[in-house]
């Protein structure tokens, strides 16, 4: 079956740009997780729903990143005024309810 | 807050040679641990994974690591190196009480010399 998808697979912006980051989950899974892997370092984590609820945002380093889960399927990061250091792979995980996390791979973002 | 400490961002290791990754975590509650392996342009691949139960756990292509909660280590290994082990490797912890989010290593980059 499919797998987790993320698009754009790679996306180039300017400085103070906003951008959308989609994610496609599992059919059928309800947690599905953000993380941000910088250069040289392990994935960090964001953001985690289960159903369309934000359940932990407690990763999101500032009020400039905001996601959403409408109906509990699709997500989308929300990155608003972007900065070079938000330059990172952006990766999404989904799992059914607590079990496995099976990740995307991910959506590449360079700020100019 | 938990968290991993993996030491060494590159490890050679000759072909046929054992492959032994270090992971050290900290918990405040049980844990859950994983290895995950990432190759060039894919995504992250779960290895293995400690829940509960027998601490040494098996995982894909001849790896397995051993929960130790006296030294805090869930290390990996794997007795004979092969050219497509090549890949980054990362520890992970998550609070087995929690909502499952993972805190990750920094990563290994593991090279195989043929």
């Amino acid at each position: 079956g499919a797998g987790v998808s993320q698009t754009p697979s790679n996306k180039v912006t300017e400085k103070g740009k906003y951008v959308e980051l989609r994610c496609d989950p599992i059919s059928g899974h309800t947690a599905l997780y953000w993380y941000r892997q910088s250069l040289g370092q392990g994935p960090e984590f964001l953001i985690y729903f289960q159903g369309t609820g934000a359940a932990d945002d407690s990763g999101l380093p500032n009020d400039r990143f905001f996601a959403v889960r409408p109906e509990g399927s699709v997500s989308t990061l929300k990155i608003q005024r972007t900065e070079r250091g938000d330059s990172a792979v952006y990766l999404c995980a989904s799992s059914s309810d607590r079990g496995e996390q099976f990740f995307g791979p991910g959506t590449r973002l360079t700020v100019l | 807050a938990q968290s991993v400490t993996q030491l060494g961002s590159h490890v050679s290791v000759s072909e046929g040679a054992l492959v032994l990754l270090r992971c050290n975590y900290s918990s405040s509650v049980p844990p859950y641990l994983f290895w995950y392996v990432q190759y060039p342009n894919q995504g992250l691949q779960l290895l293995l994974k400690y829940t509960t139960g027998a601490t040494l756990v098996k995982g894909i292509n001849g790896f397995e690591a051993e929960f130790k909660k006296s030294e805090t280590s869930f290390h990996l290994t794997k007795p004979s190196a092969h050219m497509s082990d090549a890949a980054e490797y990362f520890c992970a912890v998550s609070d087995a009480s929690g909502n499952n989010r993972l805190a990750f290593g920094k990563g290994n980059q593991v090279v195989v010399i043929p």
